[in-house]
């Protein structure tokens, strides 16, 4: 079956505007967790969705939100970019039972100028 | 909440030497702790994981161990191979709740 596919690949926007990251997860996963990647940080938790409600939230400031659509898809927006924000943003898809396994997708690298 | 700790952030191995990479984590209520391998400009994929319930699990070369009492857990490389080089990173979830967290990861480099 398909993995879990994430658009853009890579994106370079300006300090300021906005960006919506698309998160498709692999069929039959209802949950959708989202992460934030940067050299030397880690892999750091943004927020967790499971059957269109968010369930988990990391320390992320307001700019950073996300939805989940009925179909398990979900996109993450953040506003008003900061230099800072330039990262990989993974999303990873999960059954949602509390099983555990995450299943990553290839990222979205976002460069903010 | 879950917070995980790791070392070492970077571990540099001759072909053929044992690795060994060590996480702490804080909530004595999390009960699944995954190890993924990142290779450079892939996704991160699961290696091996263990569950509260189990002290060891083995996997050909790679093996993890768990000590809840002390609250850590180690991943184990035996016979490295240049292909092991990656940045790897060990997680914690607590029961209940799909909040995967993370650990800084660690570079492992394997030299010829």
């Amino acid at each position: 079956k398909a993995g879990v596919t994430q658009t853009p690949r890579y994106l370079i926007k300006t300090r300021g505007q906005q960006v919506t990251l698309s998160c498709s997860p692999i069929s039959g996963h209802r949950s959708v967790s989202w992460y934030q990647q940067t050299p030397g940080q880690g892999l750091q938790f943004l927020f967790e969705y499971f059957s269109e409600t968010q369930r988990n939230k990391g320390n992320f400031p307001g700019r950073f939100s996300g939805r989940q659509f009925s179909n398990s898809r979900s996109e993450m927006n953040v506003s008003t970019l900061e230099l800072g924000d330039s990262a990989l943003y993974l999303c990873a898809s999960g059954s949602g039972s509390n099983t555990g396994e995450l299943f990553f997708g290839e990222g979205s690298r976002l460069t903010v100028l | 909440g879950e917070n995980v700790e790791q070392h070492p952030s970077t571990l540099s191995v001759q072909e053929g030497d044992s690795a060994v990479i060590k996480c702490t984590y804080s909530d004595s209520a999390s009960n699944y702790f995954p190890w993924y391998k990142q290779e450079l400009g892939k996704r991160p994929q699961l290696i091996i994981d263990i569950r509260s319930n189990v002290g060891e699990k083995k996997d050909q070369r790679i093996a993890v161990t768990l000590n809840k009492t002390a609250k850590h857990f180690s991943l184990h490389i035996t016979e490295t191979q240049p292909e092991d080089s990656a940045v790897y990173f060990c997680g914690g979830l607590k029961s209940g709740s799909e909040k995967l967290v993370f650990g800084k990861g660690t570079k492992l480099t394997v030299n010829p």
